[in-house]
This record gives structure tokens, sequence and C-alpha cells, in this order.
């Protein structure tokens, strides 16, 4: 089945600096990417959509500035938190669908196994 | 997208049928059910989804009322490995909808 790959699985970063986040489809391509962020006991919430050769679309609250996104071909989009502070430490996922589908076809969405952030 | 409501948690005996319910009583005609879940400290897994017809694959049955109010996943013998937090999700079938997650149930399988 298709599958959605981030890289890295973890990663431990000092207050201040910036951390690169990559997202890949593996087997298909896609598009539009989604990138989310999950707190410990809560549920996924939706930062943006990143859009393979225009910007991204971020949902009201998330800081365009301090989430960059970059979706500079069809199967790789990245997220880099800049400026890390401990507030963003947490679990960031990826997902995707195959835009060989086709738009108005119902597929599933494909999620990567997240990043987990942790910010000292 | 019309929103679910979805009881927190639930328990299960391992080998039993697990039976989630899903509300959706404010759903409109070309939108789609779908159900993932995530276990513990993963990205989100795909289940199964549908229209107004029920569905069945590998993992899961999906029951949707007639009304398509309310809908229903089953997980037939269920596993201590499908303990993990279970999403209902509705989305219109145009295009690639960006999916938003409400809180889900957790689904505790016992030995």
């Amino acid at each position: 089945g298709a599958v959605v790959s981030q890289h890295p699985s973890w990663v431990i970063c000092k207050s201040g600096t910036s951390v690169k986040i990559e997202c890949r489809s593996l087997d298909f391509q896609a598009t539009t990417m989604f990138w989310y962020r999950q707190f410990p006991k809560q549920s996924l919430m939706l930062m943006a959509t990143s859009n393979e050769g225009s910007k991204a679309t971020y949902e009201q609250g998330v800081e365009k500035d301090k989430f960059l996104i970059n979706h500079a071909s069809l199967t790789l989009s990245t997220l880099t938190v800049t400026s890390a502070h401990p507030e963003d430490s947490s679990f960031y996922i990826c997902s995707a669908r195959d835009s060989t589908a086709g738009r108005g076809m119902n597929t599933e969405a494909f999620f990567g196994q997240g990043t987990r952030l942790t910010v000292v | 997208d019309a929103k679910t409501t979805q009881p927190t948690s639930m328990d299960c005996a391992e080998g039993r049928a697990a039976n989630l319910p899903c509300n959706h009583s404010t759903i409109s005609g070309n939108e789609y059910v779908y159900w993932y879940r995530q276990i513990h400290s993963q990205g989100p897994q795909y289940i199964i989804h549908g229209l107004k017809n029920n569905e069945t694959n590998e993992m899961a049955s999906l029951i949707i009322t007639e009304d398509r109010k309310s809908s229903t996943l089953i997980l037939p013998h269920a596993t201590l490995r499908d303990t993990a937090v279970y999403y209902c999700i509705v989305l219109r079938d145009t295009g690639f909808q960006k999916l938003v997650f409400g809180t889900g149930t957790r689904l505790l399988v016992s030995p």
C-alpha cells in the first residue's frame, strides 16, 4: 500500500535553533500534503496545507513565519520550525493523498509515522 | 463539513466484537464517513469509509443508518493491537479535503 515517510522520527534541539522535518510520499505523487501537530493526550490539530509549487495555506492561529512549509516536488514537503522554543515541543505528523486518483474521487489519506520534537 | 460526536472511551474484551458509534446528524448528501485510528505514538491509519451503503474490508465493517445521521464501526474480533483512538470524520467528496480530527473514542481491548 501507499507509504508516507517522515524524517526524522525524533529530534532534540536547543531553544532558538531551527528544525526541518521532511515528509515524502514513497510510491505516489501528492500535489497536496497536510501538516498536523499533536500535544500529549490531545487530538491532531491541522496546522497547514502544503501545495506543490505554491504557497502553503495555514490554519487560523498558526504562525506562517514560524512554521515554514516548502513543497518543492510532487513527493516531498518540508516543515521547518524556526527559532524553536520549548512550547513547540510536540508530535508533528504529515499526511498525503494520491494526486493521480483524480479530484472528486474519494481516496484515503496516508499518514507518516510522525516526528517527535523536543526543544530544550 | 459536518461535525461528529463519539463517546470518549470504550472497553472491549479480546476476541469480542467492538462496536464504535458515531453521530453525524448534520451530514449532507455529498459527505462521506471516514474512520481512522491512531495507535499510541504513531501516525493515524485509515480503516474504512462509506457514503450510504454498508462497507466491509479486511479490517472492519462500517454500518451507516438509512438516514445517514449515524454510523457504527465494527471490529469483528478485537485484539490487543486494536487498542487505539478511533476517529470518525465526515468529509465532502470535492477533491483533496483536509481531514479535521475530533477527540475520537479511546478503545481499550483487554485480555
